[in-house]
């Protein structure tokens, strides 16, 4: 079963318009991290986030939120007032104590294509 | 200071001819990770080290494949023979001391295409 998924496959929005990244997850581990990754054209992957499954409050880093949700297995990533260069494919991740260090289980990505 | 530096960025073979990427982690780090990104599989994680030793292989598709790191500051993924389902992006990532919770912090990827 996949670990974390990303329902959305592509998003397209229009410059200034705020955008939500969907990302669920399974685990059995009460320990666990979540995270966040960029992938712009260019073709290389820009770390975004790190949430520890003990800490449920959201994070905001100038136009970029997150919001971790235990209760619904959430962690949605939101970005206020697109802009072009958030275009990008955007991969949630998850690791978990049971399975080991280091093993980071990816979604396949959600496209966002932000439009002039 | 120099993230996760990868070479080379892109590479074009021939099916039959041997690969060799390459991988300096930003140093002071002691995990290594190799990724493939295909459209059909998406990342997989290949093989990861812990102060240079191999920890867990499991990822490796078939013999084909090695890697190695012979220093902390560098390591190596081969392909031999490689052939035309090899063509991805071959990504090294790594992360700081302290175990599983630190961040992987990953290179700019190699491109390889075997014709």
């Amino acid at each position: 079963a996949q670990k974390v998924t990303q329902a959305q496959t592509e998003i397209s929005v229009v410059e200034k318009e705020d955008v939500t990244l969907d990302c669920v997850y399974e685990t059995r581990d009460t320990t666990y991290y979540l995270f966040w990754y960029k992938q712009p054209p260019s073709g290389e992957l820009v770390f975004l986030i790190r949430r520890n499954s003990f800490d449920e409050q959201n994070e905001i880093s100038g136009r970029y939120s997150w919001n971790f949700q235990k209760s619904t297995s959430s962690f949605n990533f939101t970005i206020t007032a697109s802009q072009v260069v958030d275009s990008a494919v955007y991969f949630c991740a998850l690791s978990e104590a049971q399975t080991g260090a280091n093993n980071l289980f990816f979604g396949t990505g959600t496209r966002l294509t932000v439009i002039p | 200071d120099a993230g996760v530096i990868q070479s080379p960025r892109h590479e074009v073979t021939e099916m039959g001819q041997e690969v060799t990427l390459r991988c300096k982690p930003i140093s002071g780090h002691d995990y290594l990770f190799w990724y493939r990104q295909t459209m059909m599989r998406g990342l997989e994680l290949l093989i990861y080290f812990n102060n240079n030793v191999p920890i867990d292989d499991s990822g490796m598709p078939e013999d084909r494949f090695s890697a190695k790191m012979p220093n902390a500051s560098f390591s190596t993924l081969k392909i031999q023979p490689s052939e035309p389902r090899d063509s991805a992006v071959y990504f090294c990532a790594s992360s700081f001391p302290g175990g599983w919770t630190d961040t992987q912090y990953f290179g700019p990827g190699t491109r390889l295409t075997v014709l």
